[in-house]
């Protein structure tokens, strides 16, 4: 157990319509990561939080947007969804901060399936 | 710019060969690197990992050894197990203007056959 929670671990949506994906990281980690893993795609960083401030930007598409709340917990939300977007989605967590090696602790990760 | 390479899969052996998963990273800075292990169904978890020049990071079996001079970290195993199968990441990680910056390579499916 990682520590790191996601929910909901599968989801099944038509195109169209938006979703929002919940991640909780291990108590005590400041920073948030979300990563997208298609089959074909390996796995795409998407973006990085830092105590609720957006740190990095990688492959999101502008369908999609993220946030890091006061508690440290984090949401993405994905919109106008296309048969493209089905994916596992993980969500990371580290300590963040500049004393740290950078290792992330992953969630299982939510199954998205857009019909 | 930062990146990683990694041996191209899948790769299948059988139960009890060595294993070898070629590892090179180019990056602007002294990163420290790592290895992932993603089991089926599951997400992604550390393995091991060494933070400078010369470390030898160890876990389960498997060993891999930061070489600054050959900008490489190949994950080795003696005697494989069917247990082993799963994929594998390589990675490094920076300190970039403030920020941890974690760069990974593409993942290496193995599988084990018995």
């Amino acid at each position: 157990d990682s520590g790191v929670t996601q929910t909901p671990k599968h989801l099944i949506t038509a195109t169209g319509q938006r979703v929002t994906l919940r991640c909780s990281p291990r108590s005590g980690d400041l920073s948030v990561y979300w990563y997208q893993q298609s089959l074909d795609q390996g796995l795409q960083f998407l973006i990085q939080y830092y105590n609720g401030e957006e740190r990095a930007k990688g492959n999101i598409l502008e369908r999609f947007s993220a946030q890091q709340f006061p508690d440290l917990h984090s949401e993405l939300n994905l919109s106008s969804l296309e048969l493209g977007d089905s994916a596992l989605y993980f969500c990371a967590s580290s300590v963040g901060h500049s004393g740290s090696t950078g290792e992330l602790f992953f969630g299982e990760g939510s199954r998205l399936t857009v019909l | 710019g930062n990146s990683v390479t990694q041996m191209e899969g899948p790769v299948t052996l059988s139960e009890e060969a060595f294993l070898t998963i070629n590892c090179t990273y180019t990056a602007t800075g002294y990163p420290s690197l790592f290895w992932y292990v993603q089991y089926p169904g599951e997400g992604l978890q550390l393995l091991l990992k060494a933070t400078k020049a010369d470390d030898k990071g160890s876990n389960k079996g498997f060993e891999a050894t930061y070489r600054k001079e050959t900008t490489s970290f190949h994950l080795e195993k003696g005697s494989v197990q069917v247990s082993d199968s799963a994929v594998y990441f390589c990675a490094l990680s920076l300190l970039i203007q403030g920020a941890q910056k974690l760069v990974f390579g593409q993942g290496t499916r193995l599988t084990i056959n018995p």
